[in-house]
Protein backbone atom coordinates (compact mmCIF):
# COMPACT_ATOMS: atom_id res chain seq x y z
CA UNK A 1 0.00 0.00 0.00
CA UNK A 2 1.32 3.60 -0.57
CA UNK A 3 2.49 5.84 1.70
CA UNK A 4 3.48 9.28 2.69
CA UNK A 5 6.30 10.84 5.37
CA UNK A 6 5.96 14.67 5.70
CA UNK A 7 9.09 14.91 7.96
CA UNK A 8 8.74 18.67 9.48
CA UNK A 9 5.47 19.02 11.69
CA UNK A 10 6.31 22.86 11.49
CA UNK A 11 8.61 25.22 9.97
CA UNK A 12 9.24 28.51 9.70
CA UNK A 13 10.00 31.20 7.27
CA UNK A 14 10.42 35.00 6.74
CA UNK A 15 8.02 36.77 4.80
CA UNK A 16 10.62 37.09 1.01
CA UNK A 17 12.59 34.18 2.11
CA UNK A 18 12.26 31.05 0.04
CA UNK A 19 10.71 27.84 1.09
CA UNK A 20 11.14 24.15 0.58
CA UNK A 21 8.32 21.42 2.38
CA UNK A 22 9.14 18.01 1.94
CA UNK A 23 7.55 15.01 1.06
CA UNK A 24 8.51 11.56 0.36
CA UNK A 25 6.45 8.57 -0.72
CA UNK A 26 5.94 4.76 -1.11
CA UNK A 27 4.80 2.94 -3.95
CA UNK A 28 6.31 0.54 -6.30
CA UNK A 29 5.05 2.32 -9.26
CA UNK A 30 4.86 6.11 -10.74
CA UNK A 31 2.04 7.26 -8.54
CA UNK A 32 -0.28 10.35 -8.84
CA UNK A 33 1.33 13.17 -6.53
CA UNK A 34 -0.37 15.94 -5.01
CA UNK A 35 0.03 19.40 -2.64
CA UNK A 36 -2.70 20.71 -0.87
CA UNK A 37 -3.15 23.75 0.96
CA UNK A 38 -5.35 24.47 3.72
CA UNK A 39 -6.19 27.68 5.89
CA UNK A 40 -7.20 27.76 9.10
CA UNK A 41 -10.86 26.85 9.67
CA UNK A 42 -11.19 25.43 5.82
CA UNK A 43 -11.04 22.64 3.88
CA UNK A 44 -7.85 21.57 1.46
CA UNK A 45 -7.37 23.45 -1.93
CA UNK A 46 -5.19 21.67 -4.69
CA UNK A 47 -1.95 23.59 -5.22
CA UNK A 48 -0.17 21.31 -7.89
CA UNK A 49 -0.68 17.69 -9.56
CA UNK A 50 1.67 15.42 -10.69
CA UNK A 51 1.11 11.98 -12.73
CA UNK A 52 3.52 11.69 -15.77
CA UNK A 53 5.40 14.31 -17.80
CA UNK A 54 7.85 16.97 -16.60
CA UNK A 55 9.10 16.36 -13.31
CA UNK A 56 8.94 19.85 -12.44
CA UNK A 57 5.22 21.22 -12.41
CA UNK A 58 4.02 24.30 -11.47
CA UNK A 59 1.05 25.39 -9.57
CA UNK A 60 -0.76 28.06 -8.51
CA UNK A 61 -0.44 30.68 -6.33
CA UNK A 62 3.32 30.69 -7.50
CA UNK A 63 3.79 26.98 -5.89
CA UNK A 64 6.05 24.19 -7.86
CA UNK A 65 7.35 21.01 -7.38
CA UNK A 66 9.50 18.67 -8.52
CA UNK A 67 9.14 15.01 -8.67
CA UNK A 68 12.27 12.75 -8.08
CA UNK A 69 11.86 9.35 -8.62
CA UNK A 70 15.15 8.11 -7.54
CA UNK A 71 14.56 9.86 -4.02
CA UNK A 72 11.03 9.27 -3.90
CA UNK A 73 10.40 12.37 -3.13
CA UNK A 74 7.93 15.62 -4.23
CA UNK A 75 9.17 18.44 -2.62
CA UNK A 76 6.77 21.20 -2.84
CA UNK A 77 8.43 24.99 -3.39
CA UNK A 78 8.27 28.69 -3.37
CA UNK A 79 11.16 31.08 -4.34
CA UNK A 80 9.83 34.05 -1.66
CA UNK A 81 7.21 33.77 0.68
CA UNK A 82 4.39 36.25 1.56
CA UNK A 83 2.50 36.36 4.77
CA UNK A 84 -0.70 35.01 3.32
CA UNK A 85 1.08 31.41 2.64
CA UNK A 86 1.14 30.66 6.32
CA UNK A 87 -1.07 27.55 6.21
CA UNK A 88 -1.25 23.70 6.79
CA UNK A 89 0.25 22.01 3.63
CA UNK A 90 -0.56 18.26 2.79
CA UNK A 91 1.53 16.19 0.62
CA UNK A 92 -0.92 13.17 -0.91
CA UNK A 93 -0.05 9.97 -2.89
CA UNK A 94 -2.31 8.04 -5.39
CA UNK A 95 -2.50 5.01 -7.40
CA UNK A 96 -3.92 4.72 -10.81
CA UNK A 97 -4.61 0.96 -10.75
CA UNK A 98 -7.45 -0.41 -8.62
CA UNK A 99 -10.15 1.81 -7.17
CA UNK A 100 -8.68 5.22 -6.81
CA UNK A 101 -7.93 6.76 -3.35
CA UNK A 102 -5.58 9.04 -2.22
CA UNK A 103 -3.35 8.81 0.81
CA UNK A 104 -2.52 11.58 2.56
CA UNK A 105 0.81 12.97 4.51
CA UNK A 106 0.22 14.45 8.16
CA UNK A 107 0.95 17.64 6.94
CA UNK A 108 3.75 20.50 7.66
CA UNK A 109 2.14 23.97 9.11
CA UNK A 110 4.33 26.70 7.76
CA UNK A 111 4.44 29.93 9.96
CA UNK A 112 5.47 33.08 8.13
CA UNK A 113 7.73 35.69 10.28
CA UNK A 114 7.95 39.35 9.45
CA UNK B 1 -15.71 24.88 -10.70
CA UNK B 2 -16.75 21.42 -8.56
CA UNK B 3 -18.41 22.69 -4.97
CA UNK B 4 -18.48 20.54 -2.32
CA UNK B 5 -21.07 21.75 0.66
CA UNK B 6 -20.84 20.58 4.02
CA UNK B 7 -24.50 21.26 5.80
CA UNK B 8 -22.77 22.63 8.53
CA UNK B 9 -19.59 24.15 9.74
CA UNK B 10 -19.86 23.84 13.44
CA UNK B 11 -21.87 21.23 15.56
CA UNK B 12 -22.14 20.79 18.81
CA UNK B 13 -23.60 17.39 20.37
CA UNK B 14 -24.30 15.49 23.39
CA UNK B 15 -22.79 11.73 24.10
CA UNK B 16 -24.86 9.06 22.91
CA UNK B 17 -26.76 11.13 20.04
CA UNK B 18 -27.33 10.25 16.55
CA UNK B 19 -25.13 12.66 14.39
CA UNK B 20 -25.59 13.32 10.50
CA UNK B 21 -23.11 14.77 8.83
CA UNK B 22 -24.21 15.88 5.32
CA UNK B 23 -22.07 16.51 1.99
CA UNK B 24 -23.71 17.26 -1.80
CA UNK B 25 -21.64 18.26 -4.83
CA UNK B 26 -22.54 19.54 -7.73
CA UNK B 27 -20.51 17.98 -10.63
CA UNK B 28 -21.65 14.12 -11.26
CA UNK B 29 -18.97 12.94 -9.70
CA UNK B 30 -19.11 9.22 -8.65
CA UNK B 31 -16.66 8.93 -5.82
CA UNK B 32 -16.83 10.36 -2.51
CA UNK B 33 -15.09 10.26 0.59
CA UNK B 34 -15.34 10.93 4.23
CA UNK B 35 -11.86 12.15 6.11
CA UNK B 36 -11.86 13.12 9.61
CA UNK B 37 -8.64 15.45 10.17
CA UNK B 38 -6.81 15.45 13.95
CA UNK B 39 -3.74 17.54 14.89
CA UNK B 40 -0.68 15.59 14.36
CA UNK B 41 -3.08 12.67 12.58
CA UNK B 42 -3.24 14.60 9.17
CA UNK B 43 -6.49 12.89 7.47
CA UNK B 44 -7.55 9.56 8.02
CA UNK B 45 -10.52 7.89 5.53
CA UNK B 46 -13.64 6.80 7.33
CA UNK B 47 -15.47 5.80 4.69
CA UNK B 48 -15.84 6.04 0.62
CA UNK B 49 -17.96 5.60 -2.37
CA UNK B 50 -17.55 5.14 -5.88
CA UNK B 51 -21.25 4.90 -6.86
CA UNK B 52 -24.72 5.26 -5.47
CA UNK B 53 -25.55 2.20 -2.46
CA UNK B 54 -21.81 1.42 -2.89
CA UNK B 55 -19.85 1.89 -0.30
CA UNK B 56 -16.40 0.67 1.25
CA UNK B 57 -14.91 1.04 4.67
CA UNK B 58 -11.66 3.28 4.76
CA UNK B 59 -9.09 3.14 7.49
CA UNK B 60 -11.10 4.56 10.42
CA UNK B 61 -14.60 2.99 9.91
CA UNK B 62 -15.80 1.90 13.72
CA UNK B 63 -18.30 4.14 15.01
CA UNK B 64 -19.51 5.18 11.89
CA UNK B 65 -21.54 4.60 8.95
CA UNK B 66 -22.41 6.24 5.49
CA UNK B 67 -25.73 6.58 2.85
CA UNK B 68 -25.28 7.75 -0.68
CA UNK B 69 -29.05 7.21 -1.83
CA UNK B 70 -28.17 9.84 -4.79
CA UNK B 71 -25.25 10.58 -6.71
CA UNK B 72 -24.74 14.24 -5.13
CA UNK B 73 -24.95 13.24 -1.76
CA UNK B 74 -22.77 11.20 0.82
CA UNK B 75 -23.84 11.05 4.62
CA UNK B 76 -21.66 10.40 7.17
CA UNK B 77 -23.67 9.01 10.28
CA UNK B 78 -22.89 9.12 13.85
CA UNK B 79 -24.85 6.18 15.43
CA UNK B 80 -24.13 7.28 19.21
CA UNK B 81 -21.76 10.22 19.40
CA UNK B 82 -18.94 9.60 21.89
CA UNK B 83 -16.35 12.22 22.55
CA UNK B 84 -13.37 10.80 20.70
CA UNK B 85 -15.58 11.60 17.53
CA UNK B 86 -14.50 15.47 18.46
CA UNK B 87 -12.82 16.60 15.08
CA UNK B 88 -12.59 17.82 12.21
CA UNK B 89 -14.79 16.12 9.45
CA UNK B 90 -13.95 16.60 5.47
CA UNK B 91 -16.02 15.78 2.52
CA UNK B 92 -14.34 15.27 -0.74
CA UNK B 93 -15.54 14.20 -4.24
CA UNK B 94 -13.29 13.13 -7.21
CA UNK B 95 -14.23 12.11 -11.07
CA UNK B 96 -10.75 9.72 -10.86
CA UNK B 97 -7.53 9.95 -8.87
CA UNK B 98 -5.61 11.88 -11.49
CA UNK B 99 -8.13 14.60 -11.52
CA UNK B 100 -7.29 15.08 -7.30
CA UNK B 101 -10.13 15.62 -4.72
CA UNK B 102 -12.18 18.38 -4.42
CA UNK B 103 -13.15 19.25 -0.42
CA UNK B 104 -15.89 20.90 1.31
CA UNK B 105 -15.23 23.25 3.74
CA UNK B 106 -15.74 20.70 6.62
CA UNK B 107 -17.60 20.39 10.19
CA UNK B 108 -16.16 21.03 13.29
CA UNK B 109 -18.09 18.61 15.38
CA UNK B 110 -17.48 18.65 18.79
CA UNK B 111 -18.73 16.14 21.26
CA UNK B 112 -20.04 16.92 25.02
Amino acid sequence: AQSVTQPDIHITVSEGASLELRCNYSYGATPYLFWYVQSPGQGLQLLLKYFSGDTLVQGIKGFEAEFKRSQSSFNLRKPSVHWSDAAEYFCAVGTNTGFQKLVFGTGTRLLVSP
Amino acid sequence: DVKVTQSSRYLVKRTGEKVFLECVQDMDHENMFWYRQDPGLGLRLIYFSYDVKMKEKGDIPEGYSVSREKKERFSLILESASTNQTSMYLCASSLTTGHGYTFGSGTRLTVV
